[in-house]
């Protein structure tokens, strides 16, 4: 079946734009995350979707980064007055959760660059 | 909350060697462990994983062992192939209570032909 996907792949913004990354994660799973990961670093959570309840925000680097899914479904990160800081690629995973191993299956990534 | 740390940061052996990476934990409440493997340019992807029920697993060159006492784990590669070469990423989680995953930084592993 179809994977996680994410749109765009890549994104170039100037510096004080906002931006928004789409996520559609795999039909079925309730649980839903976004990581970040800068230039040959690794994985940095930034939120956890887990179906109706409250999105896990703890991750986010600050106020700018906020997410929302709607319909338990596809989500939406949105990075305001973006910073070239904020350049990386933006992974999205979903996972199936119902008290069994909890297999994240990552998209393909969207690969920001802030000018 | 929980922090995980992975060594080394790069690796390199031999085709035909084996290739271990080590990681700990500081959240005793964790009990699901999986690793990644992430090929350059490409989404990182389960390998193996290991619940805090069990102390090893194997499949095929692949095993992963838990010592829960000591809050680490390990992932050993046996006979390396060349393909195997890219970035290993471990996590831990605790499943029942926070949902957090935190991953550790990462091992870039070479494996010469």
């Amino acid at each position: 079946g179809a994977g996680v996907s994410q749109s765009p792949s890549n994104k170039v913004t100037e510096k004080g734009k906002d931006v928004e990354l789409r996520c559609d994660p795999i039909s079925g799973h309730t649980a839903l995350y976004w990581y970040r990961q800068s230039l040959g670093q690794g994985l940095e959570f930034l939120i956890y979707f887990q179906g109706n309840s409250a999105p896990d925000k703890s991750g986010l680097p600050s106020d700018r980064f906020s997410a929302e899914r709607t319909g338990g479904s596809v989500s939406t990160l949105t990075i305001q007055r973006t910073q070239q800081e904020d350049s990386a690629v933006y992974l999205c995973a979903s996972s199936w959760t119902r008290g069994l191993a909890d297999t994240q299956y990552f998209g393909p990534g969207t690969r920001l660059t802030v000018l | 909350g929980e922090n995980v740390e992975q060594h080394p940061s790069t690796l390199s052996v031999q085709e035909g060697d084996s290739a271990v990476i080590k990681c700990t934990y500081s959240d005793s409440a964790s009990n699901y462990f999986p690793w990644y493997k992430q090929e350059l340019g490409k989404r990182p992807q389960l390998i193996i994983d290991i619940r805090s029920n069990v102390g090893e697993k194997k499949d095929q060159r692949i095993a992963v062992t838990l010592n829960k006492t000591a809050k680490h784990f390990s992932l050993h590669i046996t006979e390396t192939q060349p393909e195997d070469s890219a970035v290993y990423f471990c996590a831990a989680r605790d499943w029942g209570g926070n949902n957090d995953m935190r991953f550790g930084a990462g091992t870039r592993l070479t494996v010469k032909p």
